[in-house]
């Protein structure tokens, strides 16, 4: 079953513009991480933010966690073209397994 | 470092046929994850191997789906016999176990049941 769910399931902005993205998750976790997928490619790792983190930075990239809402977003800021693809939270669960599940995803379209 | 390999990159069989996808994990990697994706989803995780041990198979189809990590290494992943609903993109993940918690994730494997 899909831990993770995010929203909006589509965006579309123009170059330039910041992108955010919510993931909803249901159980406890060690770490939540943000993936992305070009078209017809694999999955790519962005970020990571760990249970005990409220905000993480990297280049352009912002995740924040709040734990008591079971909740993270990504902001993707001055966006480009070449950040056209769909992006995946992923929810590493609690317990020691190492268990990775991913939300639905969502469609992110930057035009030019 | 050398990715994730898997291979074939796309295969078409007809329903009611069996194939396999093959894995090869980063080298020293020793969690293994074979994920199903099907058209505008998230990936589905199918099993997740430590090693050759099997940590979660819950959402795999026993009845037709079969894996095997021999010798902790490489992966493969069967079906037999295969449903025109199997149709989607197979994606074979490694990470570290215990170390950093990011998966690698290789190209996928397109599967179409016609």
């Amino acid at each position: 079953s899909q831990q993770g769910e995010e929203d909006p399931q589509a965006l579309s902005i123009q170059e330039g513009e910041n992108a955010t993205m919510n993931c909803s998750y249901k159980t406890s976790i060690n770490n939540l991480q943000w993936y992305r997928q070009n078209s017809g490619r694999g999955l790519v790792h962005l970020i990571l933010i760990r249970s005990n983190e409220r905000e993480k930075h990297s280049g352009r990239l912002r995740v924040t966690l709040d734990t008591s809402k079971k909740s993270s977003s990504l902001l993707i800021t001055a966006s480009r073209a070449a950040d056209t693809a769909s992006y995946f939270c992923a929810t590493d669960l609690q317990g020691g397994s190492e268990k990775l599940v991913f939300g639905k995803g969502m469609k992110l379209t930057v035009n030019p | 470092e050398a990715g994730v390999a898997q291979s074939p990159r796309y295969k078409i069989i007809e329903k009611r046929q069996s194939v396999a996808f093959w894995c090869n994990p980063i080298s020293g990697h020793a969690t293994l994850y074979w994920y199903q994706q099907i058209l505008g989803q998230g990936p589905k995780l199918l099993i997740q191997f430590q090693n050759n041990g099997v940590v979660d198979d819950s959402q795999l189809p026993k009845d037709r789906f079969s894996a095997e990590r021999l010798k902790g290494v490489d992966s493969t992943l069967k079906i037999q016999p295969a449903k025109l609903e199997d149709s989607a993109v197979y994606l074979c993940a490694s990470k570290r176990t215990g170390g950093a918690p990011e998966a690698f994730f290789g190209q996928g494997t397109r599967l179409t049941v016609v």
